[in-house]
């Protein structure tokens, strides 16, 4: 079966990085996802690493994936109050052979940054 | 144009009520989802149309009921529903299985 593990919070302080963690299950998974969440919004795609990587970066995200451990982590360089946020990472499971996928969630990180 | 646009953004509907939650994306992605999301909690799967058929149905009750006219849009309707339904319905869609995940802001409904 499929289980997305996170921790609940994290709290740093403005102009620090940021690492959030995620463990899945499915090793089959060919897209990690993670999303953000403000207060009230809908769900904001970040970024996403395919399976065969095991890291991508995009300004001051870093994407690391330790598909061996089944690790993945979101670092935000220079975080900065806007980035306070719900963060979710995802795993995609298909089933194997269908042409959609169902996304199983981590429970989200609260990402508090203190000024 | 790359995003999911829901309509409306905030519904309030009485428990016996009839409306509807709508859903389009012009991507040309095959497979369009219903999500349901309650407050600090990550979105749950409802539904799951690939090429305009219902695939995945996750024992959701019937006063939901799902449609998918065409490729670009998804429906919601909803009916008798009950206050414990009040929540944040996402849609969703993917180009295949895994690629392109992309969410709508949602509709915030509340059942009064």
């Amino acid at each position: 079966g499929e289980d997305v593990e996170q921790s609940l919070f994290l709290s740093v302080r403005e102009g620090d990085s940021s690492v959030i963690n995620c463990t899945y299950t499915d090793s089959s998974s060919t897209y990690l996802y993670w999303y953000k969440q403000e207060p009230g919004a809908g769900l904001q795609l970040l970024t996403y690493i395919f399976s065969n990587m095991d890291m991508k970066q995009d300004q001051r995200l870093t994407v690391l994936l330790n598909k061996k451990d089944k690790h993945l982590s979101l670092r935000i360089a220079d975080t900065q109050t806007g980035d306070s946020a719900i963060y979710f990472c995802a795993e995609v499971f298909n089933g194997g052979g269908t042409s959609y996928g169902k996304l199983t969630f981590g429970q989200g990180t609260i990402l508090t940054v203190h000024p | 144009d790359t995003e999911v646009t829901q309509t409306p953004k905030h519904l309030v509907m009485g428990m016996t009520n009839k409306k509807s939650l709508k859903c389009e994306q012009h991507m040309g992605h095959r497979a369009m989802y219903w999500y349901k999301q309650k407050a600090k909690k990550p979105p749950e799967l409802m539904f799951v149309y690939s090429y305009e058929k219902l695939s995945i149905n996750e024992s959701v009750p019937s006063r939901f009921s799902p449609e998918c006219p065409n490729s670009s849009l998804l429906n919601l309707h909803l009916h008798a529903l009950q206050p414990e339904d009040s929540a944040l319905y996402l849609c969703a869609s993917s180009l295949t299985d895994s690629y392109g995940y992309t969410f709508g802001s949602g509709t915030r409904l509340t059942v009064v």
